[in-house]
């Protein structure tokens, strides 16, 4: 049982450079979500999927795309990646019924 | 628009000592109080989490203490150890936590020295 695993695990791009954070979960949750971590910002919402088929925007989604491939896979794409993207992202599913989130181990990400 | 505020940003504690990491929200419609614990390059970690029909949780060394009144509630470390060392989100949320819409603070930073 590997809880949410996310790929890849620290990344360096350019400006204006493209990549696909990928996530998956093997605990069955319907909830998925990708999270960014700054210093002294806390954990911020990007998007969240509720269940397969469905995505939705939280608090910062601006040049963030999002898929929910089927109910084990979801994906964050950077289109053209910007500095203010340099951050940790991390991809959580929402346990069943007990309200817990299940963080991935992050993926840091370096825009330069 | 922050609703959940946390401090401190940080927090030296000796070993054997208390911890105490306090947070204050706005919506009263939250009623879900979880808090996260977060090592060095790993993701957070639920640690404990309370509802308000309780002031007070209490697991082994952790303890959160809650009062709707005043809109806070905060946890408490009792006999620190360096193991304790990381970073501590508190949250909250609607629903029972069943929703989309954690809303997280800031964060603490705790260093318990030896």
């Amino acid at each position: 049982n590997a809880g949410v695993t996310q790929t890849p695990k620290f990344q360096v791009l350019k400006t204006g450079q493209s990549m696909t954070l990928q996530c998956a979960q093997d605990m069955n949750h319907n909830s998925m979500y990708w999270y960014r971590q700054d210093p002294g910002m806390g954990l911020r919402l990007i998007y969240y999927s509720a269940s397969e088929g469905t995505t939705d925007k939280g608090e910062v989604p601006n040049g963030y795309n999002v898929s929910r491939l089927n109910k084990r896979e979801f994906s964050l794409r950077l289109e053209s990646a910007a500095p203010s993207q340099t951050s940790v992202y991390f991809c959580v599913s929402l346990g069943l019924n007990t309200g817990e989130l299940f963080f991935g181990e992050g993926s840091r990400l370096t825009v330069l | 628009q922050q609703q959940v505020k946390q401090s401190p940003q940080s927090l030296i504690v000796q070993k054997g000592g208390i911890s105490i990491i306090n947070c204050a929200y706005e919506n009263t419609a939250f009623d879900y109080f979880p808090w996260y614990q977060q090592f060095p390059g790993k993701g957070p970690a639920l640690l404990i989490a309370i509802r308000p029909d309780v002031s007070e949780k209490k697991e082994g060394r952790f303890t959160i203490s809650f009062n709707k009144s005043a809109k806070q509630f905060s946890l408490h470390i009792m006999d620190s150890q360096p193991g304790d060392s990381a970073t501590y989100f508190c949250a909250a949320s609607t629903e029972g936590g069943a929703t989309n819409k954690l809303i997280f603070g800031t964060g603490t930073l705790l260093a318990v020295q030896p």
